[in-house]
């Protein structure tokens, strides 16, 4: 079946810092890969997505590549900001609306 | 904003109670799914709803159950309420036919739900 693991959290920077939370998958297809973001008390919000391999999702300064050889959808940030503190998952998608994520990774951003 | 509404925000049952819970969902979208957040996990899918019809089922038991209105709101009902039901549970709105590249669901914020 597919699954997705990413990397334990929480993880803790500095305003500014670079950012990056590892998400590899297992997929019987060639799934959607997406990364969405759960603000204190809020639902889940889509911040990227790619659908096929080499694809670069990218959306207010985050950005992740579709790795197929790797089975990987890393994200990334340059320069995080205390604002982007959130819970961030990793999902895939092989059909119309059903989500497979992982177990969320909580990112502190302090000043 | 996502126009996805959910009610109530909270509720505590007690074991062995049922529970009905309601979302209403972005206008124009007749596809709602259903998933249960439990602490510390990732949300994980319940099942989906499309033209009031049951259009996929995740790994649950026949104690989950749904219904999906004319108007596109739709219900989570679980009956025997057991511990490890405790969650949040959150619905999702989309619009069925288009395919996952130019898909979008969009989420309510969720109810919590914890059971005594």
């Amino acid at each position: 079946g597919n699954s997705v693991t990413q990397m334990e959290g929480p993880v803790t920077l500095s305003e500014e810092a670079f950012l990056t939370i590892n998400c590899t998958y297992t997929a019987t297809g060639y799934p959607s890969l997406f990364w969405y973001v759960q603000y204190p008390g809020e639902g889940l919000q889509l911040l990227l997505k790619a659908t096929k391999a080499d694809d670069k999702g990218s959306n207010k300064g985050f950005e992740a590549t579709y790795r197929k050889e790797t089975t990987s959808f890393h994200l990334e940030k340059g320069s995080v900001q205390v604002s982007d503190s959130a819970v961030y998952f990793c999902a895939l998608s092989e059909g119309y609306s059903t989500l497979t994520f992982g177990k969320g990774t909580m990112l502190l951003v302090s000043p | 904003e996502t126009g996805v509404t959910q009610s109530p925000t909270h509720l505590i049952k007690t074991r062995g109670q049922q529970v009905t819970l309601r979302c209403s969902s972005q206008s124009g979208h007749n596809t709602v799914s259903w998933y249960q957040q439990a602490l510390g996990q990732g949300p994980q899918f319940i099942f989906q709803y499309y033209r009031e019809e049951e259009n996929g089922r995740g790994n649950f038991p026949p104690r989950f159950s749904g219904l999906q209105f004319p108007n596109y709101s739709s219900e989570l009902n679980v009956n025997a309420l057991e511990l490890d039901d405790s969650a949040l549970y959150l619905c999702a709105s989309s619009t069925a036919g288009q395919s996952p590249t130019n898909e979008k669901l969009f989420f309510g914020s969720g109810t919590q739900l914890s059971v005594l």
